[in-house]
């Protein structure tokens, strides 16, 4: 069955360092998205992306936040200056055709930021 | 230092009985549902969906129930197995412009042999 990869598993970055964390959308969906979950709390959305641009981005995808899709497979998730309370497991998803159909979630990067 | 647990609601089920889990949404606007599974370590796998023009919809061992007039939505897990053992969230999404999925607070599901 096809899945969304996300890489690395676990990222450790000190406060105000850069990290990329990296998705591979499933390979014939056409919307992707980043999501997050702090430790003991709801998965929260944070930006949905179609047709090389953000369609939709929640409060906490500030500027500090950007999303890129590089080349026909990757989908990233750039945090310019981290800090402590960015440490959070970040989701990747993807969706088919319509941002209304089911998304389908990667197994998330453990993002620690000390 | 001190350390912060986890307060989700727990449902603690024998092997073989079936599960029922509860999920209530606020947004009366909201016209799609996901029951998605998470394991440990893990992000949220898809187990079935329902639109806000159905109230009863069936998989394989699932069965999701939606009350629009109370704003409720149920999973069924019919004979509970150890595999169903995980955290189970509910999502919404409201139809419209918006593809922005709302996620529940969760509720694990413990599964005693």
């Amino acid at each position: 069955e096809p899945e969304v990869t996300q890489t690395p598993s676990h990222q450790v970055t000190q406060m105000g360092q850069e990290v990329i964390l990296r998705c591979v959308p499933i390979s014939n969906h056409l919307y992707f998205y980043w999501y997050r979950q702090i430790l003991g709390q709801k998965v929260e959305f944070l930006v949905s992306f179609y047709n090389n641009e953000i369609s939709e981005k929640s409060e906490i995808f500030d500027d500090q936040f950007s999303v890129e899709r590089p080349d026909g497979s990757n989908f990233t998730l750039k945090i310019r200056s981290t800090k402590l309370e960015d440490s959070a497991m970040y989701f990747c998803a993807s969706s088919e055709n319509s941002g209304n159909e089911k998304l389908f979630f990667g197994s998330g990067t453990q993002l620690s930021v000390l | 230092g001190e350390s912060v647990g986890l307060h989700l609601p727990t449902l603690s089920v024998q092997e073989g009985d079936n599960s029922i889990i509860n999920c209530a949404y606020s947004n009366s606007a909201s016209d799609y549902f996901i029951w998605y599974k998470q394991e440990s370590g893990k992000g949220p796998q898809f187990i079935i969906d329902i639109r806000s023009n159905m109230d009863k919809r069936q998989g394989q061992r699932v069965t999701v129930l939606l009350n629009k007039t109370v704003k409720h939505l149920s999973l069924q897990i019919a004979a509970t197995q150890p595999g169903d053992s995980a955290v189970y969230f509910c999502a919404s999404l409201k139809g419209g412009a918006t593809n922005k999925l709302i996620f529940g607070t969760g509720t694990l599901l413990a599964v005693q042999p």
